[in-house]
């Protein structure tokens, strides 16, 4: 069983274009998360969500929007897709919000590219 | 603000060599410090983590301890296999907004193991 889950795990696009990015994990964590890695595999995290509420909206364009119908989902929908925003996309996810031991748990990532 | 610097790869070295990847830290308070790898076209797996100074996490034969004297976490390895090629990133937790914690990662580095 998969315990984080990202689909598509490719796409390919172009510039104008809206997309979205499903995320679901089956571990009961009631936290979520979505990083962006670039090129140089730099990692940075974007949003996160625990329990349905967005908790980390970090400095990210307004055309990214994360959704969370339920703890177990995170999803990503991105319009006017720009160059700028191929990159490798992780959601991850954790037992909950505080506490300073907590790992998280990632996706095996969607590789987006924009053409 | 919390940051995390890692030692510039790619890291090349041969079978059975000794491994060391450094990595220091800038944080207020008392961050948890962790070790993720990246196996190629994966995402990220927790390698090992520590909660407070002086502790050491280990996994699969590899070993960091949390040095608050000198904010540094370099990761070890006694003997490294072809197995172990991937990504090192070393990440610290940072509480946001004292109401839930982010990762924040190092640059990564590269490690290629050669036969």
């Amino acid at each position: 069983d998969t315990a984080v889950s990202q689909t598509p795990k490719y796409l390919v696009t172009q510039m104008g274009n809206d997309k979205s990015i499903k995320c679901e994990q089956n571990l009961g964590h009631d936290t979520m998360y979505w990083y962006k890695q670039d090129s140089k595999k730099f990692l940075k995290i974007m949003f996160s969500y625990n329990n349905k509420e967005l908790i980390i909206n970090e400095t990210v364009p307004n055309r990214f929007s994360p959704k969370s119908p339920d703890k177990a989902h995170l999803n990503l929908h991105i319009n006017s897709l720009e160059l700028g925003d191929s990159a490798v996309y992780f959601c991850a996810s954790s037992p909950r919000a505080t506490g300073v031991s907590y790992e998280q748990y990632f996706g095996p990532g969607t590789r987006l590219t924009v053409t | 603000g919390n940051s995390v610097t890692q030692m510039e790869g790619p890291v090349t070295l041969s079978e059975e060599a000794f491994l060391t990847i450094n990595c220091t830290y800038t944080a207020t308070g008392y961050p948890s410090l962790f070790w993720y790898v990246q196996y190629p076209g994966e995402g990220l797996q927790l390698l090992l983590k520590a909660t407070k100074a002086d502790d050491k996490g280990s996994n699969k034969g590899f070993e960091a301890t949390y040095r608050k004297e000198t904010t540094s976490f370099h990761l070890e390895k006694g003997s490294v296999q072809v197995s172990d090629s991937a990504v090192y990133f070393c990440a610290l937790s940072d509480p946001y907004g004292g109401a839930t914690n982010k990762l924040i990662f190092g640059t990564g580095t590269l490690l290629a193991v050669q036969p």
